[in-house]
C-alpha cells in the first residue's frame, strides 16, 4: 500500500527566508505527486503537481518542487516566504491504479515570523 | 468558472440521527471523490466515482456510510446513525478525468453531540 511521511510537523520560518518542507512517499511504479496547501477554515488548494517528465515542477505562488526517484523524494521549496504562506501544506501520492485516489501525508503547519 | 462546491457549510446533529451531505463538482468533471478529514486520522480517501462506472467504495469505513452520484453530477454522502467518531470535515474534489488532478470544495464541517 502506498504511504506517504512528512517528518516535520511545525516549521517556523521568517520572512523572506527560504523554505523547503520535506515529504517521502512510498509506492511501487511511478507516482502521481502533489501538494496543497490549507489556509484556516478553507479547504485544500492545489500548488503543483507531477506526473512525468521533468523532475523539477513550478506550481502557484511561487513554489516549486523536486521529484528524486532515488530518494522517495518530493520536497517543496520557495525562495523568499511571505506572511501570506502561513497555512498547513499537505504532500500525496495518487494511486494511478486506483482512479488516482490520493493517500496524504501528515501535514506541515508553517508558521512565519516577521 | 466555478469551483466544487459543497452544502452545508456546517451541520450540528445528534448521536444517531442521519445526515446528507451534498458536493456540485466542477461542470464537466467525470471523477469525484470524497475525502475525511478529522484530528486523530488526517485526511482520508473515502469513496470516488468516474463516470456510469461502480463506485470504488473501498474507504468507507462501515456500513452506515453510503454515496450516490446522481446523473454523473452532483454527489450526496450519507451516514447513518452517526456517532461521535465521525466529527470531522468532509472533502470532495472532482477531476477532469481519473488521471487529472483533483480541485476541492471548502468542506462540511460535521459536528455529532
Amino acid at each position: 500500500a502506498q504511504s506517504v511521511t512528512q517528518p516535520d510537523i511545525h516549521i517556523t520560518v521568517s520572512e523572506g527566508a527560504s523554505l523547503e518542507l520535506r515529504c517521502n512517499y512510498s509506492y511501487g511504479a511511478t507516482p502521481y505527486l502533489f501538494w496543497y496547501v490549507q489556509s484556516p477554515g478553507q479547504g485544500l488548494q492545489l500548488l503543483l503537481k507531477y506526473f512525468s517528465g521533468d523532475t523539477l515542477v513550478q506550481g502557484i505562488k511561487g513554489f516549486e518542487a523536486e521529484f528524486k526517484r532515488s530518494q522517495s523524494s518530493f520536497n517543496l521549496r520557495k525562495p523568499s516566504v511571505h506572511w501570506s504562506d502561513a497555512a498547513e501544506y499537505f504532500c500525496a501520492v495518487g494511486d494511478n491504479n486506483a482512479g488516482n485516489m490520493l493517500t496524504f501525508g501528515g501535514g506541515t503547519r508553517l508558521m512565519v515570523k516577521p | 468558472g466555478a469551483g466544487v462546491s459543497q452544502s452545508p457549510s456546517n451541520k450540528v446533529t445528534e448521536k444517531g440521527k442521519d445526515v446528507e451531505l451534498r458536493c456540485d463538482p466542477i461542470s464537466g468533471h467525470t471523477a469525484l471523490y470524497w475525502y475525511r478529514q478529522s484530528l486523530g486520522q488526517g485526511l482520508e480517501f473515502l469513496i470516488y466515482f468516474q463516470g456510469n462506472s461502480a463506485p470504488d467504495k473501498s474507504g468507507l469505513p462501515s456500513d452506515r456510510f453510503s454515496a450516490e452520484r446522481t446523473g454523473g453530477s452532483v454527489s450526496t454522502l450519507t451516514i447513518q446513525r452517526t456517532q461521535q467518531e465521525d466529527s470531522a470535515v468532509y472533502l470532495c474534489a472532482s477531476s477532469l478525468t481519473y488521471t487529472g488532478s483533483q480541485y476541492f470544495g471548502p468542506g462540511t464541517r460535521l459536528l455529532v453531540l
